[in-house]
């Protein structure tokens, strides 16, 4: 089956470390995306990438930093410079260009030590 | 900004009930317009979806409405059963990379 697929589902930083969600694909969609979901708030855009090789700032990337090296994966990093990470972080996929619907993976729920 | 405002926050409703939701979007722009659902500890997953050269779309209980000119989009789900509690979300996209969520309705189906 296709789908997206995030792991772990449950991470936890020590204060000063930084941490990598992973998110990887097999729809061949060439769009990526990071979302922040936090209580009584919408999803929040991180970073998105439209190709290999290329990532776009969202609303609120401060703190992350994302690579796109293979059209399947878009990991985040979780840097020490992020004060308030604890959230339910979704990764999402989508064929192409926007009005195309969003594939979304199962989450990861990061917490503070 | 942009911003997609979503009622109500949350919504119960007896079993075999219809469930409204609404949303307003900002974006003149906007010409896409998904719903998803999210269960608890899962991702949203898409349950319909409106262009905007269409006013209406149904599947099954589902359907989503769409008024351009007030700019807002209304999900009815009708015959409600148990399995409809979830979270629902709204979104708007104007054919950029740009998603925008409202903040999501906890819907609650009463047995």
């Amino acid at each position: 089956d296709g789908g997206i697929t995030q792991s772990p589902k449950y991470l936890f930083r020590k204060e000063g470390q930084n941490v990598t969600l992973s998110c990887e694909q097999n729809l061949n969609h060439d769009a990526m995306y990071w979302y922040r979901q936090d209580p009584g708030q919408g999803l929040r855009l991180i970073y998105y990438s439209q190709i290999v090789n290329d990532f776009q700032k969202g609303d609120i990337a401060e703190g992350y930093s994302v690579s796109r090296e293979k059209k399947e994966s878009f990991p985040l990093t979780v840097t020490s410079a992020q004060k308030n990470p604890t959230a339910f972080y979704l990764c999402a996929s989508s064929i192409g260009q926007g009005a195309q619907p969003q594939h979304f993976g199962d989450g990861t729920r990061l917490s503070i030590l | 900004g942009e911003n997609v405002e979503q009622h109500p926050s949350t919504l119960s409703v007896q079993e075999g009930d219809s469930a409204v939701i609404k949303c307003t979007y900002s974006d003149s722009a906007s010409n896409y317009f998904p719903w998803y659902k999210q269960e608890l500890g899962k991702g949203p997953q898409l349950i319909i979806d409106i262009r905007s050269n269409v006013g209406e779309k149904k599947d099954q209980r589902i359907a989503v409405t769409l008024n351009k000119t007030a700019k807002h989009f209304s999900l009815h789900i009708t015959e409600t059963q148990p399995e409809d509690s979830a979270v629902y979300f709204c979104a708007a996209s104007s054919g950029t990379y740009k998603y925008i969520f409202g903040t999501g309705t906890r819907l609650k189906v009463l047995a």
